[in-house]
């Protein structure tokens, strides 16, 4: 069975580095392209970034608001992927999820549950 | 970045009922959509992909069409699973963005 489990997510101050760890398992992480989204509360979903196989180089991409405050990696031995979010803004509360992209077509069939991340002071 | 309309945003419906959600691209997208299921404090659950192609799993009272601009999200015989909020996403270009969501309520 696929599941994907976020953790790492907790209230922490603005300005403030908070990492995220998503653990695959019931399949090979590294065939995969892994991608992040977040929900602020009440609100809509949106793509943070994602991080390519590494038979397709193991590259990135973010969206604009995250780009050059948060890092995606993975691990690939261990079977996680982590989102690194630096200088954090209170715009960046919202649950956070991590997602498996079916065949690199940008369509995502397999969703961990979330991990909330409140940033306040 | 491609916008992502949805209409309504919220639909009042019962169980039995046939509902049709619209989602409408900022540019010509082909085929390149996909539904989204989402219940309270729950994940995404990926519905159709490709515009029109069911999901492993998911029943087939749902129905995905359209191409270019214009899409339909379609579920008939509503559930009392069903209620939940729908959201369509291309996946056409760089970086993949949502719609607003549609609630779907119990009448």
């Amino acid at each position: 069975e696929v599941q994907l489990v976020e953790s790492g997510g907790g209230l922490v101050k603005p300005g403030r580095s908070l990492r995220l760890s998503c653990t695959a398992s019931g399949f090979t992480l590294s065939d995969y392209a892994m991608n992040w989204f977040r929900q602020a509360p009440g609100k809509g979903l949106e793509w943070v970034g994602f991080i390519r196989s590494k038979a397709y180089g193991g590259t990135t991409e973010y969206a604009a608001s995250v780009k050059g405050r948060f890092t995606i990696s993975r691990d690939d031995s261990e079977s996680i992927a982590y989102l690194q979010m630096n200088s954090l803004k209170t715009e960046d509360t919202a649950v956070y999820y991590c997602s498996r992209d079916t065949s690199g077509w940008f369509f995502f069939d397999y969703w961990g549950q979330g991990t909330l991340v409140t940033v306040s002071s | 970045d491609i916008q992502m309309t949805q209409s309504p945003s919220s639909v009042s419906a019962s169980v039995g009922d046939r509902v049709t959600i619209t989602c409408r691209a900022s540019q010509d997208i082909s085929y390149w959509l996909a539904w989204y299921q989402q219940k309270p404090g729950k994940a995404p659950n990926l519905l159709i992909y490709g515009a029109s192609s069911l999901q492993s799993g998911v029943p087939s009272r749902f129905n995905g069409s359209g191409s270019g601009t214009d899409f339909t999200l379609t579920i008939n015989s509503l559930q009392p699973e069903d209620f939940a909020t729908y959201y369509c996403q291309q996946a056409n270009s760089f970086p993949p963005t949502f719609g607003q969501g549609t609630r779907l309520d119990i009448k």
